[in-house]
């Protein structure tokens, strides 16, 4: 049984630039949630999306956005790449009806903005 | 500011031993815990929860507890095993169905063989 697929696993990216990052979640699953998880920190949520439409955002800037597609698959898209926006990037997913122990989290795209 | 704290980047423990992992939070809002654990090039996974309606929660080896009036929970494993040899996030949620979850920095656990 397939989990969660981030794709890719790393990247570098130049200031300024402009990244998609992409989630396949488990199958079953419905809902999908973005992480940020910066070095030496704990994982911070960006967004949710479900039935195709943000749920919830955290605290995060315009130039984060998502999208998730009639298949239930997720892109994350950051614009205009800032420095501090190098970190790993965790997709989770889950059942709406279900709650934190539902979420399976993919392993993570690694972004580099140099 | 930082709702979730876990004041102890890191912990060593004997095999066999108790492994306790500590974590506060400062959101009286937040009524749903959970542990994840996070091994090196993976994504964390879920380990227990516990609501705010208990005090204690136990799966096998792990027993988170809860101590609503210190804002302060626990992980206790026992007895630890070099398996268990991980990072390990407290997150916290308000409201059931509010998925939106809230990380603590982590705590690395080793265990010494």
């Amino acid at each position: 049984d397939a989990g969660v697929t981030q794709s890719p696993t790393h990247l570098i990216k130049t200031r300024g630039q402009q990244v998609t990052l992409r989630c396949s979640p488990k199958s079953g699953h419905d809902t999908v949630s973005w992480y940020q998880q910066a070095l030496g920190q704990g994982p911070q949520f960006i967004f949710q999306y479900y039935e195709e439409e943000e749920r919830q955002r955290g605290n995060f800037p315009d130039r984060f956005s998502g999208h998730q597609f009639p298949n239930y698959s997720s892109e994350l898209n950051v614009n205009a790449l800032l420095l501090g926006d190098s970190a790993l990037y965790l997709c989770a997913s889950s059942l709406v009806q279900g709650f934190g122990y539902g979420y399976t989290f993919g392993s993570g795209t690694r972004l580099t903005v140099v | 500011d930082q709702q979730v704290k876990q004041n102890s980047p890191s912990l060593s423990v004997q095999e066999g031993r108790i492994s306790i992992l500590n974590c506060d939070y400062t959101n009286s809002m937040f009524d749903y815990f959970l542990w994840y654990k996070k091994y090196p090039a993976e994504g964390p996974t879920f380990l227990i929860s516990i609501s705010s309606i208990k005090d204690k929660n136990e799966d096998g080896r792990f027993t988170v507890f809860l101590n609503k009036s210190a804002k302060h929970l626990s992980l206790h494993i026992v007895p630890s095993q070099p398996g268990d040899s991980a990072v390990y996030f407290c997150a916290a949620s308000a409201g059931f169905g509010n998925e939106k979850l809230t990380f603590g920095t982590g705590t690395r656990l080793t265990i010494i063989p």
